[in-house]
Parts: structure tokens; C-alpha cells; sequence
């Protein structure tokens, strides 16, 4: 079975703050893939990153940041010194080979508020 | 930049009436998907279709949900008789190809259904 635990159901920040978005992840499969996406005010859904289970290389983009360690099964997301259009809620997301092709699992997300 | 659009924004409609979700995905995209949120919970695939037949579909993809594709651009989500748990917000995705070789699901901006 697969699945996405996001603990923190709300997290607020002050501006300039730095934040980590905590994701642990369950699958038998050794192949998989995981997401985040953020879920901005408005409603869509926006792409931030994907990594596949082989790749245990952290990533940064810009203010953003993400850490696989594969040990805890965990994919955690740190924002440096966060803004307030970093508001939104934050969903990390599984795909494993076993259950498809097509189908993310989504952990439930967390509510992140940058107070100005 | 090229985006999914949706239509409608949002619908309300009575119990057992039949409603039809309307998706424009990306020009060049193969692939095609419906998720859906229940409001403050999490996101939930419910269906992907390649080459106009459904790939992959979930639990939640019962009888009562169908999908088209009746032209170039539309990607459609009937739902026959609504039941009132299946007020949600729905969101329509594209990739253009296998998202696990291109690496990123392009999510609309979703249809919110109240169903009363």
C-alpha cells in the first residue's frame, strides 16, 4: 500500500523565516516517484518538483529546497527565507510502479501562512 | 504559457442531476486525468486516459463517472446522478507524454461542485 503522511496540518511563519515541510512516504515498491505541489489561494495546483526513488541527490531551486533520504523514507521541503506569496497549502505526493502509471498518492498537505 | 483550462469555475446542482465537467488540456498533450478534492482533504485520482480510452481509474471511478474526449481539445467528466458526497473540487490534468518520462502533470485550475 502506498502512502503520504504530511504530520504538520498548519505551519505559520514570519517573513524572512526559514520553514521545512516535513513528507514521509510508504511503498513496498523500489521504483517510485515523489512530488510536491503547492496550492496557492487560487486554487490550481503548481508542479515544484519531482525525484525518483534512485536519485537521493538534493535539490535546490532558487529559495526552495528538497531532501530525500530514502533511510526514513522522507522528502522534505525547506523554504529560505520565506514570503508571503509563499502562502499556500503544500502537497507531497507518491507514485509507485506497483498501483500504475497514472496514480498520485497525496498526503493530506500543509496550510503554510508567511505573516508579513 | 500554455495552461488546462476548466470550465466551469463552479456549478451547484441538485442531487441526482446529471453534470458534465469540461476540460481544455494543453495543445500537445497525450494524456489526459481527473482528481478530485474534497474540500480540506486531500487530492484523490480518479481517472487518466490515453488514446481515447481510459489507461487507469480508481476506486472512486464508479459507474457513475464517465469520461470523453469528443473532440481535439475537450476532456470531459459526466457524472450520471450526483450524490452529495460528491461535492468536491475537480481537477483536470495533462502531460504531454508518460509524466514519468516528461516529469510534471499540468493541473487546471479545477471545477468546484456543490451538490445539494
Amino acid at each position: 500500500a502506498q502512502k503520504v503522511t504530511q504530520a504538520q496540518t498548519e505551519i505559520s511563519v514570519v517573513e524572512k523565516e526559514d520553514v521545512t515541510l516535513d513528507c514521509v512516504y510508504e511503498t513496498r515498491d523500489t521504483t517510485y516517484y515523489l512530488f510536491w505541489y503547492k496550492q496557492p489561494p487560487s486554487g490550481e495546483l503548481v508542479f515544484l518538483i519531482r525525484r525518483n526513488s534512485f536519485d537521493e541527490q538534493n535539490e535546490i531551486s532558487g529559495r526552495y529546497s528538497w531532501n530525500f533520504q530514502k533511510s526514513t523514507s522522507s522528502f522534505n521541503f525547506t523554504i529560505t527565507a520565506s514570503q508571503v506569496v509563499d502562502s499556500a497549502v503544500y502537497f507531497c505526493a507518491l507514485s509507485a510502479v506497483q498501483t500504475g502509471a497514472n496514480n498520485l498518492f497525496f498526503g493530506t498537505g500543509t496550510r503554510l501562512t508567511v505573516i508579513p | 504559457e500554455p495552461e488546462v483550462t476548466q470550465t466551469p469555475s463552479h456549478q451547484v446542482t441538485q442531487m441526482g442531476q446529471e453534470v458534465i465537467l469540461r476540460c481544455v488540456p494543453i495543445s500537445n498533450h497525450l494524456y489526459f486525468y481527473w482528481y478530485r478534492q474534497i474540500l480540506g482533504q486531500k487530492v484523490e485520482f480518479l481517472v487518466s486516459f490515453y488514446n481515447n480510452e481510459i489507461s487507469e481509474k480508481s476506486e472512486i471511478f464508479d459507474d457513475q463517472f464517465s469520461v470523453e474526449r469528443p473532440d481535439g481539445s475537450n476532456f470531459t467528466l459526466k457524472i450520471r446522478s450526483t450524490k452529495l458526497e460528491d461535492s468536491a473540487m475537480y481537477f483536470c490534468a495533462s502531460s504531454e507524454g508518460f509524466w514519468r518520462n516528461t516529469g510534471e502533470l499540468f493541473f487546471g485550475e479545477g471545477s468546484r461542485l456543490t451538490v445539494l
